[in-house]
């Protein structure tokens, strides 16, 4: 269990719909990342937050929207979902926002738009 | 940017038998990392090693960052050893890790 908590483990939406991630870094972590992973692209790097504020913009579709919150809980939003959106969702912490730190990996949360 | 290419893109062991998987990177790096993704989509970190070599139990990691490569030993494979091996290196600012395409490693009892 890496401690990081990602919710839901799996859902299943229609094409056009919004749905909302949520991320649970581990304890004492400050940092927040985004990855997504898809059949035809691997891991994408979208955002990543520290202690509230964006750090790092990757991949990220305007389609998609993310904060962290005080609590440092973060949530990734998919809005006007399309086919092509279906894949796996990483959360990812860091104690820092210096990847020289390990980085701790949630187990995904599979989005799948039909 | 940087591009990350690891190989095989496939390997298939019997139990027991040891492998290579070797990442090469196109630019300096300050950060790569090994992951496993297991069977059930879970990534786990396994080195972080931007240069020289650790190792961690079968497991072991070298890279020579002058040559722009790292390779991952797995020795006397198991069957939960099964899963893409990925690595992952910094674009050069230690905030966002751009991935190889990972290596899908089966092993068969």
């Amino acid at each position: 269990d890496s401690g990081v908590t990602q919710t839901p483990k799996h859902l299943i939406t229609a094409t056009g719909q919004r749905v909302t991630l949520r991320c649970s870094p581990r304890s004492g972590d400050l940092s927040v990342y985004w990855y997504q992973q898809s059949l035809d692209q691997g891991l994408q790097f979208l955002i990543q937050y520290y202690n509230g504020e964006e750090r790092a913009k990757g991949n990220i579709l305007e389609r998609f929207s993310a904060q962290q919150f005080p609590d440092l809980h973060s949530e990734l939003n998919l809005s006007s979902l399309e086919l092509g959106d279906s894949a796996l969702y990483f959360c990812a912490s860091s104690q820092t926002g210096d990847l020289r730190i390990i980085v701790y990996f949630g187990a995904g949360s599979r989005v799948s738009v039909v | 940017g940087i591009q990350v290419e690891q190989s095989p893109p496939d390997l298939i062991l019997q139990e027991g038998a040891n492998s290579t998987l070797r990442c090469n990177f196109s630019d300096s790096v300050n950060n790569l990392q090994w992951f496993h993704q297991n069977p059930w989509g879970q990534l786990i970190n396994l080195f972080y090693i931007p240069s020289g070599t650790k190792q961690n139990g079968r497991l072991s990691a070298t890279t020579v960052a002058t040559e722009r490569y790292s390779l991952l030993y797995i020795s006397s494979s198991q069957t939960t050893d099964s899963g893409v091996y990925f690595c992952a290196v910094d674009a050069g600012n230690n905030r966002k890790l751009i991935w190889g395409l990972g290596t899908s490693l089966a092993v068969n009892p």
